[in-house]
């Protein structure tokens, strides 16, 4: 099956640090990857649309020089928040769609949970 | 009004028993429908598409009415291993790929 990998899982770091988060597609080439964030108790937002080769779309609300997205590569995305603060500390996961398959398929990585102190 | 509305729950529901939750949503242009599963402190992962005709998966059924914009999710013979968030998950906008999540309804099995 698709599989998605994060990395880190969890991260704790300093406040107006920034920290970069990878989201791999294992055994599947995706244009396309999304970028979700989870409050405790509440449900995964889309933060970002990220698409190789082209900017990210970024949903209203959330700071695109905040959040920085690169995808380089098709199986590649990284989220890089920078000059974290405590109210970034989230659970951050990604979803990659596969070039290949049914247009709704999304495979979710595993999540990494920062913590800013 | 919120986009994805789901009861929080918890449910607490003994084991072998049936149990239903529903879900409502705004957009009446909404694209796709699903439910996932979400365990603590996990990834959620996709149970199950809904379809307008309604569909089964072994013990899992899903429904979709979209007059009133509503999704049911039926567990029958619940078992311990079904205790879990069930999250209501809708893909909104034509031409956007990302999924709109409701707060998800948790489910205890009790033994």
């Amino acid at each position: 099956g698709a599989v998605v990998s994060q990395h880190p899982s969890w991260v704790i770091c300093k406040s107006g640090t920034s920290v970069k988060i990878e989201c791999r597609s294992l055994d599947f080439q995706a244009t396309t990857m999304f970028w979700y964030r989870q409050f405790p108790k509440q449900s995964l937002m889309l933060m970002a649309t990220s698409n190789e080769g082209s900017k990210a779309t970024y949903e209203q609300g959330v700071e695109k020089d905040k959040f920085l997205i690169n995808h380089a590569s098709l199986t590649l995305s990284t989220l890089t928040v920078t000059s974290a603060h405590p109210e970034d500390s989230s659970f951050y996961i990604c979803s990659a769609k596969p070039d290949r398959g049914a247009s709704y398929e999304q495979y979710f990585g595993p999540g990494t949970r920062l913590t800013v102190t | 009004r919120k986009e994805v509305e789901q009861d929080p729950g918890p449910f607490n529901v003994p084991e072998g028993a049936t149990v239903a939750f529903n879900c409502t949503y705004s957009n009446s242009a909404s694209q796709s429908f699903f439910w996932y599963r979400q365990d603590c402190r996990k990834e959620p992962k996709l149970l199950m598409s809904v379809y307008s005709s309604g569909n089964e998966d072994g013990r899992f059924t899903a429904q979709l009415n979209r007059a009133s914009q509503y999704i049911s999710l039926l567990i029958r013979d619940s078992k311990l291993s079904d205790s879990a968030t069930y999250l209501c998950v809708v893909n909104m906008y034509l031409g956007a790929d990302g999924l709109t999540f409701g707060k998800g309804t948790h489910l205890i099995i009790q033994p």
